[in-house]
């Protein structure tokens, strides 16, 4: 299958502080990437739509100046969790568009925020 | 409000079964329905996907099984091992518009 990567896999970070995720499509050029969250023992939510040279679009309740999302190239999308607090603390994972419908997932990232 | 039901929420199946995971949709727009297997710490992978147009898709020990008429659809693995012990979850997506709904996810584990 195609390979997503994220950077980094864990991450802790002190409240306030910035964090930076990236999700690369290795193998195939990816115009749409999504964002996910997912915290413990629970299903995966959809925080935003991230399309290669435009705007993302963002899920309901999703705050867009909390979660920046960047997608500057056909492989490579950064989602950035600004003034990072506790409640953030979760599992993100990006899944990467190759066709129509399939999606790949990357390993995703664990974010601890002290 | 959740867009695809999944059941049960976990299952416990000695090496060999079959276990069966069920999901159902309303939305009748849904198109593609793939299957994600997830290990604790790791991204969702891929497993088997499948399209209204048939009723039944096998790959490997992995079948789909599509009722169309009653908006469900199931995941049977066969000769289920050890390894299977993973989080599955269905999703279904309407062809173009890319974005997936997800099931509550179903724990497997595998007895040896």
């Amino acid at each position: 299958g195609a390979v997503v990567s994220q950077h980094p896999s864990r991450v802790i970070c002190k409240s306030g502080t910035s964090v930076k995720i990236e999700c690369r499509s290795l193998d195939f050029q990816a115009t749409t990437m999504f964002w996910y969250r997912q915290f413990p023992k629970q299903s995966l939510m959809l925080m935003a739509t991230s399309n290669e040279g435009s705007k993302a679009t963002y899920e309901q309740g999703v705050e867009k100046d909390k979660f920046l999302i960047n997608h500057a190239s056909l492989t490579l999308s950064t989602l950035t969790v600004t003034s990072a607090h506790p409640e953030d603390s979760s599992f993100y994972i990006c899944s990467a568009g190759r066709d129509r419908d399939t999606q790949y997932f990357g390993p995703g990232t664990r974010l601890t925020v002290l | 409000q959740q867009q695809v039901k999944q059941s049960p929420q976990s299952l416990i199946v000695q090496k060999g079964g079959i276990p069966i995971i069920n999901c159902a949709y309303e939305n009748t727009a849904f198109d593609y329905f793939p299957w994600y297997q997830q290990f604790p710490g790791k991204g969702p992978a891929l497993l088997i996907a499948i399209r209204p147009d048939v009723s039944e898709k096998k790959e490997g020990r992995f079948t789909i099984s599509f009722n169309k008429s009653a908006k469900q659809f199931s995941l049977h693995i066969m000769d289920s091992q050890p390894g299977d012990s993973a989080t599955y979850f269905c999703a279904a997506s309407r062809t173009g518009a890319n974005n997936l709904f997800f099931g509550t996810g179903t724990r497997l584990t595998v007895i040896p």
